[in-house]
């Protein structure tokens, strides 16, 4: 497509539950990107993925974010058992030549109650 | 460390005066410095980027940004502000391997008619 797509757009999740977060990025986009934007604050990142290999996950704040991109095109972020501190917006954004070109989505919002 | 500082939390300005937003950033080596804006439940969009050469650039909408090296600033500027113009505004800086952007807390635009 021509932009970056997330979905959903809204999750609201009960605390404990696992959510599963879509991203599909620009069409031949290699790089693909996570970042966390919680209330009030700007985005901070969590992965990045350059087709299908994850080079960087040092911003994925515990052992309970996990993120994939097995055919190097869709991305899933997983967020096991849901804790109210995991409540944000999540951004995608997709690259094909990095720092120029990156586009991002229009974000999902979780919401744990 | 790379960090980026937005000192003004919100400003307020009525439409058609003039606009600055300042930005701040630390960072060792030559930065690719970036100003995004966010609409109410959007993504990011990208306004204007600097990665070299003339200090002054020019984006979308009608806004511009001054790289000053000496004073580590990157301030956006409008000569005219629209209603429209109301928004969350970001600025952010890109390590030179283009992995991660460190972006601000952001600066919250009201224009007032």
């Amino acid at each position: 497509g021509a932009g970056v797509s997330q979905s959903p757009r809204y999750k609201v999740a009960k605390r404990g539950q696992d959510v599963a977060l879509r991203c599909d990025p620009i069409s031949g986009h290699v790089s693909l990107f996570w970042y966390q934007q919680a209330l009030g604050q700007g985005p901070e990142f969590l992965t990045y993925f350059q087709n299908e290999a994850q080079l960087d996950k040092s911003g994925l704040p515990s052992d309970r974010f996990f993120a994939e991109r097995p055919e190097g095109s869709v991305s899933t972020l997983k967020i096991q058992r849901t804790q109210q501190e995991d409540s944000a917006v999540y951004l995608c954004a997709s690259s094909s030549r990095q720092p120029y070109g990156y586009t991002f989505g229009s974000g999902t919002r979780l919401t744990v109650v | 460390a790379q960090s980026v500082t937005q000192p003004d939390i919100h400003i307020t300005v009525s439409e058609g005066a003039s606009l600055e937003l300042r930005c701040n950033y630390s960072y060792g080596a030559t930065p690719y410095l970036f100003w995004y804006v966010q609409s109410p439940g959007q993504g990011l969009q990208l306004l204007l980027k600097y990665f070299s050469g003339d200090t002054l650039v020019q984006g979308i909408k009608g806004f511009e940004a001054e790289f000053k090296r000496s004073q580590s600033s990157f301030n956006l500027r409008k000569p005219s502000v629209h209603w429209s113009d109301a928004a969350e505004y970001f600025c952010a800086v890109v390590t030179n391997t283009g992995n991660q952007f460190y972006f601000g807390t952001g600066t919250s635009l009201t224009v007032i008619p």
